[in-house]
């Protein structure tokens, strides 16, 4: 049974970089989209990304200039970093595993890790 | 703001069914699969739904999706407190991003 553990910085202060890893054990690291996804206290979820094992990128157009997400394969792990973080960015970060096809027709996630809070406060 | 539209609530009683509606458009629901997640209070979202209509294993059939034009639809049947809890809808948007609906918070009263 596939698991994602996800661990990073809680807190932050305005204009640093957020920097959360998350590690898959338990199945296959190839054939699937690995995301980031976040959601600020109280309010509904948003998609930040993905990577695949090639380590080719997606990102969300309204993130894309502060988003960078990497892949280490020899570790089976993915990581997400965001620059210039403000108190908008304080949310809980889940890393998840993601399906689709070629065309995005069909996109879904059917493992999540269990979310880090991250705090952007003076 | 979410480009799916949810509405905030729903809730009935034990033992009856309740639906959720998704509201999208032709960039996004109109062309594509939808998924559907669940969230306990204080947890992960969790797959219900994928592909408009499809359950992943372990999902009891009281759970049931549906898709007609730029719309999905949740349904719960034989509702029970265990499935208090936020709904969320999903697809890919023209837009080049993954959108999720606005959420919906079932209560069973």
């Amino acid at each position: 049974q596939v698991q994602l553990q996800q661990w990073g910085a809680g807190l932050l202060k305005p204009s640093e970089t957020l920097s959360l890893t998350c590690a898959v054990y338990g199945g296959s690291f190839s054939g699937y989209y690995w995301s980031w996804i976040r959601q600020p206290p109280g309010k509904g979820l948003e998609w930040i990304g993905e990577i695949n094992h090639s380590g080719s990128t997606n990102y969300n157009p309204s993130l894309k200039s502060r988003v960078t997400i990497s892949v280490d394969t020899s570790k089976n792990q993915f990581s997400l970093k965001l620059s210039s973080v403000t108190a908008a960015d304080t949310a809980v970060y889940y890393c998840a595993r993601g399906k689709r096809d070629s065309s995005w027709y069909y996109y879904y996630m059917d493992v999540w890790g269990k979310g880090t809070t991250v705090t952007v406060s003076s | 703001q979410s480009v799916l539209t949810q509405p905030p609530s729903v809730s009935a009683a034990p033992g009856q069914k309740v639906t959720i509606s998704c509201s999208g458009s032709s960039s996004n629901i109109g062309n594509n699969y939808v998924s559907w997640y669940q969230q306990l209070p204080g947890t992960a979202p969790k797959l219900l739904i994928y592909e408009n209509n499809k359950r992943p294993s372990g999902i009891p059939d009281r759970f049931s999706g549906s898709k007609s034009g730029t719309s999905a639809t949740l349904g719960i049947t034989g509702l029970q407190t265990g499935d208090e809890a936020d709904y969320y809808c999903g697809t890919w948007d023209s837009s080049l991003r993954k959108v999720f609906g606005t959420g919906t918070k079932v209560t069973v009263l």
